[in-house]
């Protein structure tokens, strides 16, 4: 099994502080995924990353994928109330897709 | 709406009995999984269907779990003798390739 490791498990800040999380593997991945979850809610896809060392954006958010494309980070600049919820990665195995256990992020205003 | 649609959203039922969820995946995606998720976790992989066939099962899948997706269209998961440990969150996601598209989800409750 593959298994993806997330740090750290829980993060508490305030409005406007600047955070990042981590994904790691012992296994070299095809593809990772970011998805964000609020409670009682499914699992909403952010982005997939592919090629290693790669870096994408999409708004206040910077996703990289390590070089080995073994692990990956989620940067968050200035975040808001509205960030908070579960962050989770995700990469295939075989058929699977597996996922971390997970982030969860409190931003306080 | 096009997106999955995952039917009951609440299921309480007592222990012993047995229960089916359905899942509507977005038309033109082949690929469909079926996750389990407790309180404080990720989603635990459950099974994978592409178009009508179930290519992996995990090993999470008991006996008492299983899963169709005939014609390649919607898909069930049934749960027979339903079990306390049972109790979770069960999901379904749809994919065209790269990237899962997950159901709201059905949260069920063992008693």
């Amino acid at each position: 099994t593959q298994l993806l490791e997330q740090s750290p498990q829980f993060l508490s800040i305030q409005e406007g502080e600047n955070l990042t999380v981590y994904c790691n593997s012992s296994s070299v991945f095809s593809s990772l995924q970011w998805y964000r979850q609020e409670p009682g809610e499914g699992p909403v896809l952010l982005v997939t990353v592919v090629t290693g060392g790669e870096v994408k954006k999409l708004k206040r958010l910077t996703f990289q994928f390590g070089d080995a494309r073994k692990d990956s980070s989620l940067h968050i600049t200035a975040a808001q109330p509205g960030d908070t919820g579960l962050y989770l990665c995700a990469g295939p195995a075989g058929y699977a897709l597996n996922f971390g256990k997970g982030t969860s992020l409190l931003v306080t205003p | 709406d096009t997106g999955v649609s995952q039917n009951p959203r609440h299921k309480i039922t007592k222990r012993g009995q047995n229960v089916t969820f359905r899942c509507d995946p977005i038309s033109e995606h082949n690929r469909l999984y079926w996750y389990r998720q407790t309180l404080g976790q990720g989603p635990e992989f459950l099974t994978y269907f592409q178009n009508e066939a179930q290519l992996e099962k995990s090993r999470l899948l008991s006996d008492r779990f299983s899963a169709e997706r005939p014609k390649g269209s919607f898909s069930t998961l049934e749960i027979q003798r339903t079990e306390q440990g049972d109790s979770a969150m069960y999901l379904c996601a749809s994919s065209p390739r790269l990237g899962a598209f997950f159901g709201q989800g059905t949260r069920l409750t063992v008693v």
